[in-house]
């Protein structure tokens, strides 16, 4: 399974855009690039995913390199809300499985 | 509007006291799972339920079970509760399997051993 690697914290003025990087240079063509987020004593929460595209939708938007090596997620507005840590995860492609093996993430402090 | 729900939000259970956690969904998912996260750490998958097969994570210790009797509800027992199982239990569904496929979580439930 490809390995991600993320900045261990982040911070981020409220109101501006938080870009948090994610490095999975082992990636393989078929598997995909997952966020999830977790706020503090609350339950992860998906936020994304793509597999070669750009990809946007109501929360955020992912940006995935090329050559597929890199990817970061963009927060256009973060607020005191955001402040959570968030998890880059590849998921075994082949349609077989979609088990999360979660990383360290990174936590994303958002500053009044 | 819950979709997957979770009771109690805290437990506290005693040493070697067997406990119950509760998991429901209402999206009719397939596929649920369950994860432990200690302080500090990721969660981690101890095993996963697609419809009726149970399937159990190699690292996952014999002291925990898991019952799913219908799509709707899957339980999460802890047979002999060491300090050591002091923990987040989040529960999570899926449609399917396949890549590609969301899992959804709930808010999880704290499990305090005394």
């Amino acid at each position: 399974d490809a390995k991600t690697t993320q900045p261990p914290s982040m911070d981020c003025a409220e109101g501006r855009a938080a870009n948090l990087p994610c490095n999975h240079s082992t990636i393989s063509g078929n598997e995909y690039v997952y966020w999830y987020r977790q706020i503090h004593s609350q339950g992860p929460q998906y936020i994304i995913h793509g597999l070669k595209n750009n990809e946007t939708n109501e929360m955020a938007s992912l940006i995935i390199t090329e050559d597929r090596k890199s990817s970061t997620l963009i927060l256009p507005h973060a607020t005191l809300r955001d402040t959570a840590v968030y998890y880059c995860i590849v998921v075994p492609g082949g349609g077989a499985t979609n088990k999360l093996i979660f990383g360290t993430g990174t936590l994303l402090a958002v500053q009044p | 509007d819950a979709m997957v729900i979770q009771n109690p939000r805290y437990q506290v259970t005693q040493f070697g006291k067997p406990v119950t956690l509760s998991c429901s969904q209402t999206l009719n998912h397939n596929v649920m799972y369950w994860y432990q996260q200690k302080s500090s750490q990721a969660p981690k998958l101890l095993f996963h339920y697609y419809d009726k097969d149970f399937n159990n994570e190699a690292d996952t210790p014999d002291n925990f079970q898991s019952r799913r009797p219908n799509t709707s509800f899957c339980f999460l027992d802890i047979r002999s509760p060491g300090l050591g199982d002091a923990a987040m239990y989040l529960c999570a569904t899926s449609r399917d399997m396949a890549s590609g496929e969301t899992q959804y979580f709930g808010p999880g439930t704290r499990l305090l051993v005394l």
